[in-house]
C-alpha cells in the first residue's frame, strides 16, 4: 500500500523557523495536507497543496512540494510555544471518482523551547 | 469549513461492553469517515459511511466489530463492540468539505479496562 513517512520528533527554539519533512510513495497523489493535533484534541487542517503546485504560503506557514522526489515540507516561521503539537502529513491519491481516503504519516512531534 | 461535533469526548469502558460514538456535522455531507488513532500511531481509516447505504470497511475492520449508522446527511454513529484493551484508541470522525479539504472532529478518547 501507499506509505507516508515523517520524522517523529523536532525541537526548536522559540522565534526560530521549524521545518517538518514528509515523504510519500503514491505517485498519483493529488493533494497533500498538513494537520496539527494538540494534546487531547482532534486534527486541525492547517493547509494543503495541490500536486501541480510547488509552493504555497499562508501567513507563517510555507509548504514546499517536490513532486519528483515525492517530498513535502512545512515551514513554520517565527515558531511560538503555541505551535507545540503533533503535525501530520497526509496525501490523497487519485483512485477514481469518490476516492477521498487520506493516508497519514505517523506525525512529527514539535517541541518549542522558550 | 465544516464544524464536526463528536460525543463522547472520552470514556473509560469495561471490556466486553460496547460504546457508540456520535458524529454531528453542521452541514449536509455525502461521505463521512471514521478513523482510529492508536496510541503513538497515525490515523487508520476504519470505514466510509454514505447515507442510505451500508458502510464500506477497510481491510482489517469488520461490520460486526464496528457497526456504523448513517441515518441522514449530517449524522453518523460508530459502535465499538465487545471491547478489549486493544481497542483503546482515539476514534475520529471526518468529512470531506465542499472543496478538497478533509475536516475532523475533536475525537473520542476510549480507554478499555
Amino acid at each position: 500500500g501507499e506509505d507516508v513517512e515523517q520524522s517523529l520528533f523536532l525541537s526548536v527554539r522559540e522565534g526560530d523557523s521549524s521545518v517538518i519533512n514528509c515523504t510519500y510513495t503514491d505517485s498519483s497523489s493529488t493533494y497533500l495536507y498538513w494537520y496539527k493535533q494538540e494534546p487531547g484534541a482532534g486534527l486541525q487542517l492547517l493547509t494543503y497543496i495541490f500536486s501541480n503546485m510547488d509552493m504555497k504560503q499562508d501567513q507563517r506557514l510555507t509548504v514546499l512540494l517536490n513532486k519528483k522526489d515525492k517530498h513535502l515540507s512545512l515551514r513554520i516561521a517565527d515558531t511560538q510555544t503555541g505551535d507545540s503539537a503533533i503535525y501530520f502529513c497526509a496525501e490523497k491519491g487519485d483512485s477514481g471518482a469518490g476516492s477521498y481516503q487520506l493516508t497519514f504519516g505517523k506525525g512529527t512531534k514539535l517541541s518549542v523551547i522558550p | 469549513s465544516a464544524v464536526i461535533s463528536q460525543k463522547p469526548s472520552r470514556d473509560i469502558c469495561q471490556r466486553g461492553t460496547s460504546l457508540t460514538i456520535q458524529c454531528q456535522v453542521d452541514s449536509q455531507v455525502t461521505m463521512m469517515f471514521w478513523y482510529r488513532q492508536q496510541p503513538g500511531q497515525s490515523l487508520t481509516l476504519i470505514a466510509t459511511a454514505n447515507q442510505g447505504s451500508e458502510a464500506t470497511y477497510e481491510s482489517g475492520f469488520v461490520i460486526d466489530k464496528f457497526p456504523i449508522s448513517r441515518p441522514n446527511l449530517t449524522f453518523s454513529t460508530l459502535t465499538v463492540s465487545n471491547m478489549s484493551p486493544e481497542d483503546s484508541s482515539i476514534y475520529l470522525c471526518s468529512v470531506q468539505g465542499s472543496g478538497t479539504e478533509a475536516f475532523f472532529g475533536q475525537g473520542t478518547r476510549l480507554t478499555v479496562v
